[in-house]
């Protein structure tokens, strides 16, 4: 089976740095992805980790460390339009499917 | 870009009525998938389509089925509505071996009542 976790809400203030963790324990693993949701919306795709190491797109960045079952989410000059949910989500070997985290609720201040 | 179609946007029904959702994936995307979102929870995965055929089966009750049709949309039936049911329904659809994730299109919301 899936386990992931995530702190459930977060607070930062704008024109920070936030990290978000997200620990998993999988029967398979083949690759962990980060979506962005703004409430009622859709998921959009933010990043995907394969293997170990830092993968770094503009103002977001993703960690992934396997041995550990550890990835972090980093947004860098944080905006009030990033005060959203960030859901990590872990795609297995068996199926195409992705199992989603309960999602850490980011919460940007002036 | 083309992107993920879902309608209806909203569905009101009464307990013990039936839906149906439909979703047209991204044109060459092979695979759709159906998740279910109650409030303040993340998305649940149902079941899955590859090229027509399903796929993968999760936590999709009895009383729920969906088919991939050969144009490649899909369509998810709800028969004996419970108030439970009500949630954001959301479609997404992938091309085998890509490594971007897939695509959600932007949800059905659908309320029991």
């Amino acid at each position: 089976g899936q386990n992931i976790d995530q702190p459930t809400e977060m607070t930062a203030t704008e024109g920070a740095i936030v990290q978000i963790n997200c620990t998993y324990q999988t029967s398979g693993f083949n690759g962990l992805f980060w979506y962005q949701q703004h409430a009622g919306e859709a998921p959009t795709f933010l990043s995907y980790n394969v293997l170990d190491g830092l993968e770094e797109k503009g103002r977001f960045s993703s960690f992934l460390s396997r041995s550990k079952g550890y990835s972090y989410l980093l947004l860098k000059e944080l905006q009030m339009k990033d005060s959203a949910s960030y859901l990590c989500a872990v795609k297995g070997y068996a199926g195409n499917m992705l199992t989603f985290g309960g999602g850490t609720r980011l919460m940007v201040k002036p | 870009a083309a992107g993920v179609i879902q309608s209806p946007r909203h569905l009101i029904k009464e307990k013990r009525e039936t839906a149906t959702l439909k979703c047209y994936p991204i044109p060459r995307h092979d695979t759709v998938y159906w998740y279910q979102q109650g409030p303040g929870q993340d998305p649940q995965f149902l079941i899955s389509f590859y090229e027509k055929m399903q796929s993968d089966k999760g936590s999709i009750p009895d009383r729920f089925s969906a088919q991939q049709f050969s144009d490649y949309h899909s369509e998810l039936n709800m028969s004996s509505l419970e108030l439970g049911d009500s949630a954001l329904y959301f479609c997404a659809s992938s091309r085998q071996g890509a490594n971007y994730g897939y695509t959600f299109g932007s949800g059905t919301r659908l309320t029991v009542v």
